[in-house]
């Protein structure tokens, strides 16, 4: 079955740039989307088709995917940046996530 | 207006079956190109996909999940149920109904705000 890797966790001071990878075999080959979630609430999707920022999501949100590797990446991080983030993308009609990333601002 | 809401049982036990309902508003799933889904959340760990209706009726499980899952809709209601089978203790989570764009990407980009089943005797 297809795999998606994610670190565990990412640290970053604040106002400095945050990178979470997310791998997958040929992963390039697939679009792949990013969630958010904080404690207690449902994830919010802030980047889709790899590149693409939805509507209210800020600017220093950004998105890349190459090869075998898709990576978020947020410029000039806030607090309120912290949280869990979720890459997502579809294998043969399957819907695979990644293990999650911890992002602590600290 | 998007909104979804999953409703069903705070409390099952092993063995029984789950039946949970999401209730949408603001859109209509026979749209060419839209789709629900469900996901689900062990407390603290990541997120784990489910199941899939699009707008044609076509349906989608998880592998490992398969034999267990029944998805169907209701269009008449604006409703999409989601049964699973033989409910085990390691099936305690939060599970979320979601909508997704499939034109393209299938990203997600509308959740509800999530259910929590525990299974215990």
């Amino acid at each position: 079955s297809y795999e998606l890797t994610q670190p565990p966790s990412v640290s970053v001071s604040p106002g400095q740039t945050a990178s979470i990878t997310c791998s997958g075999h040929k992963l390039g080959d697939k679009y792949v989307s990013w969630y958010q979630q904080r404690p207690g609430h449902s994830p919010v999707m802030v980047m889709f088709q790899d590149s693409q920022r939805p509507s209210g999501i800020p600017e220093r949100f950004s998105g890349s995917n190459s090869e075998n590797t898709a990576t978020l990446t947020i410029t000039g991080t806030q607090a309120m940046d912290e949280g869990d983030y979720y890459c997502l993308a579809w294998d043969s009609r399957t819907a695979v996530f990644g293990g999650g990333t911890q992002l602590a601002v600290l | 207006q998007v909104t979804l809401r999953e409703s069903g049982p705070a409390l099952v036990k092993p063995t029984q079956t789950l039946t949970l309902t999401c209730s949408f508003s603001g859109f209509a799933l026979n749209t060419r190109g839209l789709c629900l889904t469900w996901i689900r959340q062990p407390p603290g760990k990541a997120l784990e996909w489910l199941a899939r209706i699009d707008w044609d009726d076509d349906k989608l499980y998880s592998p490992s999940l398969r034999s267990r899952l029944n998805i169907s809709q209701d269009t008449s209601k604006n409703q999409v149920v989601l049964t699973m089978a033989n409910m085990d203790p390691a099936d305690t989570g939060t599970y979320y109904c979601a909508r997704i764009f499939g034109s393209g990407s299938y990203h997600i980009d509308y959740w509800g705000p999530g259910t929590l089943v525990t299974v215990s005797s």
